[in-house]
């Protein structure tokens, strides 16, 4: 069946530096590709995503590129702030499945440290 | 932006008590979910909701959960008799559309519920 896996947090990173969440996925078709992220206290909200192969979905500094080749959508953010810290999920949405029955993974979570 | 509202953020109950998880979806939306996610597991989807008729529904969702539309804007999820293995967040969502795979969810900040 379809699966998400991202890794395991929490991520601890200083002010500045560089930030990588790595996100794989199987599905039966193809997917579109999903990065949501959760501010302590708030939803799910919509990060980034990408719908097809090599497309790249960049938001708020971050970027994520749909890897067909080694089915990952890894998120990348070359200079991370203390406003960044929250919790990251990737998710997927297959249409051969569901168009709505998203497949999250388990949410990685981020410290950053001024 | 517009946001889709859950209340409570917190909910204590006994095992084998009924509850109701509420939630506001955004106005314009056609379509309401229900997600959860266990501490330290995946955000798993339940159901799904369209034209006051469940959609699909995974097999988590069995026959102690009901959902509703009651009124023009409220979406409930009621979970008929609680069970300890309940206790999780759960999130509700809605999107306008749901014709392509890549419409977006608007999520709820969730109801942590807590079975005791």
């Amino acid at each position: 069946g379809n699966s998400v896996t991202q890794m395991e947090g929490p991520v601890t990173l200083s002010e500045e530096a560089f930030l990588t969440i790595n996100c794989t996925y199987t599905a039966t078709g193809y997917p579109s590709l999903f990065w949501y992220v959760q501010y302590p206290g708030e939803g799910l909200q919509l990060l980034l995503k990408a719908t097809k192969a090599d497309d790249k979905g960049s938001n708020k500094g971050f970027e994520a590129t749909y890897r067909k080749e080694t089915t990952s959508f890894h998120l990348e953010k070359g200079s991370v702030q203390v406003s960044d810290s929250a919790v990251y999920f990737c998710a997927l949405s297959d249409p051969l499945t569901g168009t709505y029955k998203y497949i999250f993974g388990t949410g990685t979570r981020l410290k950053v440290l001024a | 932006e517009p946001e889709v509202t859950q209340t409570p953020s917190h909910q204590v109950t006994q095992m084998g008590q009924e509850v109701i998880l509420r939630c506001v979806p955004i106005s314009n939306h056609l379509y309401f979910y229900w997600y959860r996610q266990i501490l330290g597991q995946k955000v798993e989807f339940l159901v799904s909701f369209y034209n006051n008729e469940i959609s699909e529904k995974s097999e988590i969702f069995d026959d102690q959960f009901s959902v509703e539309r009651p009124d023009g804007s409220n979406f409930t999820l009621k979970i008929r008799s609680t069970k300890l293995e309940d206790s999780a967040m759960y999130f509700c969502a809605s999107s306008a559309l749901s014709t392509t795979s890549n419409e977006k969810l608007f999520f709820g900040s969730g109801t942590q519920l807590s079975v005791l």
